[in-house]
């Protein structure tokens, strides 16, 4: 079975500037999460969808901060403008029920300058 | 608001042995309680989940406690092997809705 696909796996931009990531979640997982890892910390959750809408997102940075989870699968999340302190890992995870185990992408490695 | 504590010294442990990391957490008792592997540059990987109502559980080498009276998790991992070196991170469900909140992880390293 394929796992949680994310992409670009790396990014360097500078601050102000805007980014983008992208995530596919494995086949028929209905929840999907995208979380900040900043270097030397734990995931902090960003935002959970359930299908295609928005479980919980308090605790996204919603003035430069937009993820959308269109048709209930894919998703995106954009920074807008993006600063320094959004140098972190996104990880997207998803899971197939309201309880149990997350799955994790690799990461996408967001560098600002 | 909740809060989740891991030793964030790293653990230093020989082979053979058994490693044991601690996770406290805050305030009331999480619906569940899950642990997490995570090597560097990968995205963590589900290892162990128990309930609320469950004191152990174990899985090949890997054993969990949940005591809810300490607030305290406890992780071991026994006849530890140099490939077992990694973070590993404890994450907690209070709303039973599947929204974890993790701690800050344990980096264990263990030597041949």
């Amino acid at each position: 079975e394929a796992g949680v696909a994310q992409s670009p796996r790396y990014k360097i931009i500078e601050k102000r500037q805007s980014v983008a990531f992208w995530c596919n979640p494995i086949s028929g997982h209905a929840t999907l999460y995208w979380y900040q890892q900043i270097l030397g910390q734990g995931p902090k959750l960003l935002i959970q969808f359930q299908n295609n809408g928005v479980v919980d997102d308090s605790q996204l940075p919603k003035d430069r901060f937009s993820a959308e989870r269109l048709k209930g699968v894919d998703s995106t999340l954009k920074i807008q403008p993006a600063k320094l302190e959004d140098s972190a890992v996104y990880l997207c995870a998803s899971s197939p029920s309201k309880t149990g185990e997350l799955f994790f992408g690799e990461g996408s490695r967001l560098t600002v300058l | 608001s909740q809060k989740i504590e891991q030793n964030s010294e790293a653990l230093n442990i020989q082979e053979g042995k058994t490693a044991t990391l601690t996770c406290n957490y805050t305030n009331y008792s999480p619906a569940y309680l899950q642990w997490y592997r995570q090597d560097p540059g990968r995205g963590p990987v589900f290892l162990l989940l128990i309930r609320e109502n469950e004191k152990e559980k174990r899985k090949e080498r890997l054993k969990v406690t949940f005591d809810t009276t300490l607030k305290q998790s406890l992780f071991h991992i026994t006849a530890s092997q140099p490939a077992d070196s990694a973070t590993y991170l404890c994450a907690l469900d209070w709303t039973a809705g599947n929204k974890l909140t993790f701690g800050g992880g344990t980096r264990v390293l263990v030597k041949p």
